[in-house]
């Protein structure tokens, strides 16, 4: 089955670091493009980051220069290392999947894990 | 700053056809943009309905279906159900590996 499982969420104080965890399943994360999406409380959807297959990343701008997407392809498994966390980046952190498939790129999400709760709070 | 829009909440009749729509703050929507659909009920995770501008997800039903409306994405539901009730949110790419959400429409099926 495929499948994505996020971890490493919980309550921080403004300014500490936090590292989120996302375990894949039934597919390769290095074969694909993986982003992160994040929903503050009661707010919509809102892009993170991508990583894509060869290594490029991208990042929105209200977390350039703080937040970096990795993976370990040896555990399959993507990662945000979120620094100078800030109030407003408290959300529920989503690890999503691109879809991709017979060399193109089609630019939308398939995949979603059930999402791993962030709270910056002192 | 790109800003996509949406409408915040639109209501349908049982049965009824809905058109949701998504646009720039500047510009029109193309194919260009890869419109994508996602549905989403309170505490859960978001579901892919349509990308691609007009591609359904895989198990999606086919009263989903997605288009270019004008110079806008759209999103039509034909006959809805109850369990249509939910947020739905479109996003677009803007290329450079950029994706923009608009602030979803919240759909009311009464």
């Amino acid at each position: 089955e495929v499948q994505l499982v996020e971890s490493g969420g919980g309550l921080i104080q403004p300014g500490g670091s936090l590292r989120l965890s996302c375990a894949a399943s039934g597919f390769t994360v290095s074969s694909n493009y993986m982003t992160w999406v994040r929903q503050a409380p009661g707010k919509g959807l809102e892009w993170v980051s991508v990583i894509y297959s060869g290594g490029t990343t991208y990042y929105a701008d209200s977390v350039k220069g703080r937040f970096t997407i990795s993976r370990d392809n040896s555990k399959n498994t993507l990662y945000l290392q979120m620094n100078s966390l800030r109030a407003e980046d408290t959300a529920v952190y989503y690890c999503v999947r691109g879809i991709y498939g017979s060399g193109t790129y089609y630019h939308a999400f398939d995949i979603w894990g059930q999402g791993t709760m962030v709270t910056v709070s002192s | 700053q790109t800003v996509v829009t949406q409408e915040p909440s639109f209501s349908v009749s049982p049965g009824g056809t809905v058109t949701l729509t998504c646009g720039l703050s500047s510009g029109s929507v193309s194919t260009g943009y890869y419109p994508s659909w996602y549905q989403q009920t309170p505490g859960q995770a978001p579901r892919t309905l349509i990308y691609s501008t007009n591609t359904r997800s895989s198990g999606v039903p086919d009263r989903f279906s997605g288009s270019i409306l004008g110079n806008k994405a759209a999103l039509t539901i034909t006959g809805a159900q109850a369990d249509d009730e939910s947020d739905y949110y479109c996003v677009l790419y803007m290329g450079s590996g950029i994706w923009v959400f608009g602030g979803g429409t919240k759909l009311t099926v009464l």
